[in-house]
C-alpha cells in the first residue's frame, strides 16, 4: 500500500523554465509534508517542507503547494538549472507516528537542459 | 562528526552470508533511523531508534535483519544468511530530538550486493 505516490518516474525541463514536480498522498492523517534531492551515489538531502496548517511554502527558487482537500502537493522550482538535476522525493509524516517517520514516494529524475 | 557516515560504502555478498552496516549518526542526534532504497524505489523505513531505544522496527522485512544501538551513537544493522532480494542501498538517518515534521540528515549509504 503506497501511501505516498509519485506518479512520473522522470520530468525533462529546458534550463530556465518551471520544474513541476507532483505528489499525492493517501493518509489523511499525515500533517507535515518534505522534499529531498538526491544525486548519484549520495544521501537524500532536505530541500524544503510544509506544515499541513499551510497550503505554501516558498525559500528562494522552491515553492511547495499543498492542496490538502486533493491530498496533493507538487513542488515548483524556477527559474530550473542544470544544478536542479537529481531525483527528488515527496515524504510525509504524521504527528501519531513516533519519531517522525517519513514515508517516501518513489521519486522523480528531473533532467535539466542547458 | 559533521554528518552522517556509513561504513563500508559498498558490500558484496555471497548469498547465506551474514553482514553488518555501520551507521555514524550526527553527533547529540537523538534519534536514528534505518531506511532501505531498492534500484528506482524511494526509501523505505526499517527501524527506529530513540538513544538506545528501539521503538519502532516494523519495517524489519523479515528476523534475519536485526539492528542495534547500544550506546545510544552508533549504530549496526545487521542482515544474517543474505538473500538477493537483499540487494539494495541500505540509508542511515538522524535527527536531533524526532520530532514530527524534523528534517532528517542522511548518510551517503551501504550499497549491498548479494550474489
Amino acid at each position: 500500500d503506497q501511501q505516498v505516490k509519485q506518479n512520473s518516474p522522470s520530468l525533462s525541463v529546458q534550463e530556465g523554465r518551471i520544474s513541476i514536480l507532483n505528489c499525492d498522498y493517501t493518509n489523511s492523517m499525515f500533517d507535515y509534508f518534505l522534499w529531498y534531492k538526491k544525486y548519484p551515489a549520495e544521501g537524500p538531502t532536505f530541500l524544503i517542507s510544509i506544515s499541513s496548517i499551510k497550503d505554501k511554502n516558498e525559500d528562494g527558487r522552491f515553492t511547495v503547494f499543498l492542496n490538502k482537500s486533493a491530498k496533493h502537493l507538487s513542488l515548483h522550482i524556477v527559474p530550473s538549472q542544470p544544478g536542479d538535476s537529481a531525483v527528488y522525493f515527496c515524504a510525509a509524516s504524521a504527528g501519531s507516528i513516533p519519531g517522525g517517520k517519513l514515508i517516501f514516494g518513489q521519486g522523480t529524475e528531473l533532467s535539466v537542459k542547458p | 562528526g559533521a554528518g552522517v557516515s556509513q561504513s563500508p560504502r559498498y558490500k558484496v555478498a555471497k548469498r547465506g552470508q551474514d553482514v553488518a552496516l555501520r551507521c555514524d549518526p550526527i553527533s547529540g542526534h537523538v534519534s536514528l533511523f534505518w531506511y532501505q532504497q531498492a534500484l528506482g524505489q524511494g526509501p523505505e523505513f526499517l527501524t527506529y531508534f530513540q538513544n538506545e531505544a528501539q521503538l519502532d522496527k516494523s519495517g524489519l522485512p523479515s528476523d534475519r535483519f536485526f539492528a542495534e544501538r547500544p550506546e545510544g551513537s552508533v549504530s549496526t544493522l545487521k542482515i544474517q544468511r543474505t538473500q538477493q532480494e537483499d540487494s539494495a542501498v541500505y540509508l542511515c538517518a538522524s535527527s536531533l530530538v524526532g520530532g514530527m515534521g524534523e528534517k532528517l540528515f542522511f548518510g551517503s549509504g551501504t550499497q549491498l550486493s548479494v550474489l
